[in-house]
């Protein structure tokens, strides 16, 4: 069972240029996360929402939390090479947590 | 240590071999995650402990997957007969208990030849 979707799969766009990125649950999330990998390296932690409707502002990137709690976007201006990876949303079932398929992201100097 | 410290780095292991992939979490860590992720993919869910006790193991993917943490501390993840679909990253991940915030160490890259 796919409890989480994210979309697009992959993004290939021009340094500069701004892009959202989306994650969806047929359920509702207690919180999400947000989360960063690198070629190479582990997940790395961006952000956690937990409110419906929050904000949440990370220099360049914004991540926004459904009102219904079951979807997040995460917004990032001016994209920078350093901003490629995969970008992965995560969510807690059960005490485990479970990760969307993520979205393989590319800036392109 | 500092933060989740995964050994090998680097694996290569013939078809049929037996493996054994080490994660020494973050110190005072009570929960402590194992994953596999496929190149390109999420990270899949394998297993899960609190201290020594292996509370989900639904995810391990056959019965030749097998992990331990005899102490609570440091745990170990092995594959016996390995075959060329257990080539992947497998992830180790620890956290507090009670936060949903985890920390990943670099992987230990698996390759079945």
């Amino acid at each position: 069972t796919q409890l989480l979707e994210q979309s697009p799969q992959f993004l290939s766009i021009q340094e500069g240029e701004n892009l959202t990125v989306y994650c969806n649950s047929s359920s509702v999330f207690s919180s999400l996360q947000w989360y960063r990998q690198e070629p190479g390296e582990g997940p790395v932690l961006l952000v956690t929402v937990v409110t419906g409707g929050e904000v949440k502002k990370l220099k360049r990137l914004t991540f926004q939390f459904g009102d219904a709690r079951k979807d997040s976007s995460l917004h990032i201006t001016a994209a920078q090479p350093g901003d490629t990876g995969l970008y992965l949303c995560t969510k807690t079932s059960y005490d485990k947590v479970i990760f969307g398929p993520g979205t393989s992201l590319s800036v392109i100097p | 240590g500092a933060g989740v410290s995964q050994s090998p780095r680097y694996k290569v292991a013939k078809r049929g071999q037996d493996v054994a992939l080490r994660c020494d979490p973050i110190s005072g860590h009570v929960s402590l995650f194992w994953y596999q992720q496929a190149l390109g993919q999420g990270p899949e869910f394998l297993t899960y402990f609190q201290n020594e006790a292996q509370l989900d193991k639904s995810g391990l993917p056959s019965d030749r997957f097998f992990a331990e943490r005899p102490e609570g501390s440091v745990s170990t993840l092995k594959i016996q007969r390995t075959q060329q679909e257990d080539s992947a990253v497998y992830l180790c991940a620890s956290s507090l208990t009670g936060s949903h915030t985890i920390y990943f160490g670099e992987g230990s890259w698996l390759t079945v030849v």
